[in-house]
């Protein structure tokens, strides 16, 4: 089946917009993370849901940084008043359940100039 | 705090040889340790570890994992530059219900032809 999608691809914004990035994750998939990933640096880990559950938000670096998944499948990382620090590669990844494998998303590269 | 260390950071090597890459960590609530290949945007995942001493291998690549050293390697023989990329290592930690993973900054190989 279709593996983990991500939208959009790339996206350049002007300091202080906000941007939606959206994920969607392998059918069936309940557990899906967020992690931001910045050149020459691994994934550092944003935010956790289960179904629609976000069981821990303790990545995410300010409350500009919101994540939600209304109906435990898509899900939306929204962040507000964009600064040049964030611009960073958002990755997401869904696993079937836990201690399963993850498979990440193509990610999505931001750009705030 | 929780911290995986890579090394080294990067590595060029020619067709054919033998590499050895280095993941160690230090996480509370261990539950397992996993290898990616990171190529363009997505990790594609390689191994999962969960056991000391018992090797998981994959065609030229292997992998074992020491949990009393706290560390693994990943093993390339008879490399092809196919193989270049960035490589994670990743620990999963489980607190509580939840679990997260937490990422090191990977190590980039470079294989010439």
């Amino acid at each position: 089946g279709a593996g983990v999608s991500q939208s959009p691809r790339y996206k350049v914004a002007k300091r202080g917009q906000d941007v939606a990035l959206r994920c969607d994750p392998i059918s069936g998939h309940v557990s899906l993370f967020w992690y931001q990933q910045a050149l020459g640096q691994g994934p550092e880990f944003l935010t956790y849901f289960q179904n629609e559950a976000q069981l821990d938000k303790s990545g995410l670096p300010s409350d500009r940084f919101f994540a939600e998944r209304p109906e435990g499948s898509v899900s939306t990382l929204k962040i507000q008043r964009t600064q040049q620090e964030d611009s960073a590669v958002y990755l997401c990844a869904s696993t079937v359940g836990l201690q399963e494998t993850q498979y990440f998303g193509p990610g999505t590269r931001l750009l705030v100039l | 705090e929780d911290k995986v260390v890579q090394s080294p950071l990067s590595l060029v090597v020619h067709e054919g040889d033998t590499v050895t890459l280095n993941c160690s960590y230090e996480v509370t609530n261990f539950r397992s340790l996993l290898w990616y290949k990171q190529e363009k945007k997505a990790p594609t995942f390689l191994f999962m570890l969960t056991s000391s001493g018992i090797e998981k291998k994959s065609g030229r690549l292997s992998s074992i994992l020491d949990k009393k050293e706290l560390f693994s390697i990943l093993n390339i023989t008879a490399t092809q530059t196919g193989d270049s990329a960035i490589y994670l290592c990743a620990v999963e930690r489980r607190t509580s219900g939840t679990y997260k993973y937490i990422f090191g900054t990977g190590t980039r190989l470079k294989v010439l032809a």
